[in-house]
């Protein structure tokens, strides 16, 4: 039930395309859905994220579309750049504390843009 | 602004040693995590710290790891007697007491 569903594995996009990147999960008290980029060799770096009382967060080119009923949520990268090239990773949170959550992590999608 | 700061960076180690791996949170985060990411696999959470409290182990093997946040210096995890199953990179995270937990750049741990 803390599981995350990360796909696909691996996509590749021509340069100005969009990318597409779908996650699903189960435990309905997650209550905070981050998505990190990570290139090699390097942390992740928090991207963009979102709260399950908001649809869409939009954040330049990267969107995150949240589906609560469905318990879905996606990233849609817009005019992808070859330095978009990375690992892209969701994650949602669950409380620990007041202050604090965990992150329970997608398996990650290897994106390629080309040009 | 030193971003979060893990060292070392790589670490060799033969199977039956002991691994430290440090990290220094941001200035002014009291939150401590750490997360373990296997090859071509998502970080899994291991342990959430507070200064001298250890608040979540609920990721942490049972034996042979162990974590610490002192109140004076860095975060330490502690892996005794290591084996080849235990290389990973291990990252920290650190956050204040609201908003974004920020991960350092990881140490890398081989086992020969």
């Amino acid at each position: 039930q803390q599981q995350v569903k990360q796909s696909p594995q691996s996509l590749i996009v021509q340069k100005g395309g969009i990318s597409i990147i779908n996650c699903a999960y189960e435990n309905t008290a997650f209550d905070y859905f981050p998505w990190y980029q990570q290139f090699p060799g390097k942390g992740p770096a928090l991207l963009i994220a979102i709260r399950p009382d908001v649809s869409e967060k939009k954040e330049g080119r990267f969107t995150i579309s949240f589906n609560k009923s469905a318990k879905q949520f996606s990233l849609h990268i817009m005019d992808s750049q070859p330095g978009d090239s990375a690992t892209y990773f969701c994650a949602a949170a669950i409380r620990i504390t007041g202050t604090a959550s965990k992150l329970t992590f997608g398996t990650g999608t290897r994106l390629q843009v080309t040009l | 602004n030193a971003g979060v700061m893990q060292n070392p960076r790589h670490l060799v180690r033969r199977r039956g040693q002991e691994a430290r791996l440090r990290c220094s949170p941001m200035k002014g985060h009291s939150h401590v995590y750490w997360y373990r990411q296997l090859p071509e696999e998502g970080l899994k959470f291991m342990v959430y710290l507070q200064k001298e409290n250890i608040i979540d182990e609920s990721g942490m093997p049972k034996e042979r790891f162990s974590a610490e946040f002192p109140k004076e210096g860095p975060s330490i995890l502690r892996i005794q007697q290591v084996v080849r199953g235990d290389s990973a990179a291990y990252f920290c995270a650190s956050s204040r007491d609201t908003g974004e937990a920020f991960f350092g750049q990881g140490t890398r741990l081989t086992v020969v």
